[in-house]
């Protein structure tokens, strides 16, 4: 079976830094996805790791080891335009079946 | 325009009807996907195609059925709709070529209320 788990919820300061933890046990492993979504919009791809290490865009970064089933999201220099829901997902068989997470909802306050 | 597109946008029914949520994409993928979103539970799939003859049931199929009528459509059905089944509902399609990595490219959703 597919388990994805993540925080339902964390609250941010604008211009700080949020970091969002994801843990997965899937049958197979074909990459880690992060997807943003605000609130009744289609989710947006923000970043793809299939192997260990970090990956950095711009304000993002995120992070994979498939040893320890985890990944994070960073999000530095926090904007307000930054509330969302980030949503977890794994590629976990050669099929393209993405699994997602419930989504982790994060509010910037001023 | 939207690459990946999905109507209705919205969409009142009541318990009991027929509904019928299509989507059309122009980004000449071969795999498409629908998926349905509840607060708090993230995206289910529902069912995906990897071709215009492949049908596969995703992880709550129950209750609803697709067709995939060319490769740039593929359309949801509610053959009795239920209350249960209120939800905003994503159509998504990706690329089975050399490049792919799996990611999903989302249309704007519909969202569907039963009464």
């Amino acid at each position: 079976g597919q388990n994805i788990d993540q925080p339902t919820e964390m609250t941010a300061t604008e211009g700080a830094i949020v970091q969002i933890n994801c843990t997965y046990q899937t049958s197979g492993f074909n990459g880690l996805f992060w997807y943003q979504q605000h609130a009744g919009e289609a989710p947006t791809f923000l970043s793809y790791n299939v192997l260990d290490g970090l990956e950095e865009k711009g304000r993002f970064s995120s992070f994979l080891s498939r040893s320890k089933g985890y990944s994070y999201l960073l999000l530095k220099e926090l904007q307000m335009k930054d509330s969302a829901s980030y949503l977890c997902a794994v590629n976990g068989a050669a099929g393209n079946k993405l699994t997602f997470g419930g989504g982790t909802r994060v509010l910037v306050k001023p | 325009d939207a690459d990946v597109t999905q109507t209705p946008r919205n969409r009142i029914t009541k318990t009991g009807k027929r509904i019928m949520l299509e989507c059309s994409q122009t980004k000449g993928h071969d795999r498409m996907y629908w998926y349905r979103q509840d607060p708090g539970l993230g995206l289910r799939l529902i069912y995906y195609s990897f071709d215009v003859k492949d049908i596969n049931k995703g992880e709550i199929s129950d209750g609803y059925s697709v067709s995939r009528q060319a490769q740039a459509k593929f359309s949801l059905s509610l053959e009795s709709a239920i209350p249960n089944q209120t939800a905003l509902y994503f159509c998504a399609t990706s690329d089975s070529g050399r490049a792919n990595t799996g990611e999903l490219f989302f249309g704007e959703g519909s969202r569907l209320t039963v009464l």
